[in-house]
């Protein structure tokens, strides 16, 4: 089945700093790769995501870029502010019925003002 | 009010009791999943249902058990509660595998 591998698990920027999270996925079929941000004591809130046959996505200060043939998506998040301290998660499905997403451990973002 | 609900939001319980976690959404999603969240582990797929009567094993579906007679209610039932089964859970719901999924709030179990 697949996996997917997140880093880094924790990662601490100055506000105003650029932050980066990888993720790899294990299936070639996985075609739909979404970021879910959680508050504490809250479920994850879908952010941003992307589809296999999209190279990038911008949505003001967060992005996602895509490598098919490395298998591997980063999420990528711009002039930082107190409030993006949260674990973020990335994740993987395919489309066909009989699947569900798959995610990463997460990585827990800290941004200091 | 549209969304997904779950209850109880926190539940204590005895070791090998049973306990049902519920989980409900006003959507008709197809799609329902239960998860799991834990330090280190991120989250785990426990099951899922494409349908009402349809259900599928994820990453770790031993020691609970679902099942899905409306298209709206998806409950989450751990048949002989454990320690290690100690987590919050979330349950999701989606329009297909492949499509964004709502989140509920989670319930934080503990096993005592």
């Amino acid at each position: 089945g697949e996996n997917v591998e997140q880093h880094p698990s924790t990662l601490s920027v100055q506000e105003g700093d650029s932050a980066v999270i990888k993720c790899t996925y294990s299936d070639s079929a996985s075609n739909y790769f979404p970021w879910y941000k959680q508050e504490l004591g809250k479920g994850p809130q879908l952010i941003i995501d992307i589809r296999s046959n999209v190279g990038e996505k911008k949505d003001q200060r967060i992005a996602v870029t895509l490598n098919k043939t490395a298998k591997h998506f980063s999420l990528h998040i711009t002039e930082t502010q107190p409030e993006d301290s949260a674990v973020y998660f990335c994740a993987a499905s395919m489309s066909q019925a009989g699947t569900a997403l798959i995610f990463g451990k997460g990585t827990t973002l800290s941004v200091s003002s | 009010d549209a969304g997904i609900t779950q209850s109880p939001r926190y539940k204590i319980t005895e070791t090998g009791r049973q306990v049902t976690l519920m989980c409900h959404q006003t959507w008709s999603h197809s799609y329902m999943f239960w998860y799991r969240q834990d330090l280190g582990h991120g989250l785990r797929l426990i099951y899922y249902s494409a349908a009402a009567d349809i259900t599928d094993k994820g990453e770790v579906p031993d020691g609970y058990v679902v099942s899905r007679s409306k298209t709206e209610n998806f409950p989450l039932t751990l048949e002989s509660a454990t320690r290690s089964q100690t987590s919050v859970y979330f349950c999701a719901s989606g329009e297909r595998p492949n499509y964004g999924y709502t989140f509920g709030s989670g319930t934080r179990l503990t096993v005592v």
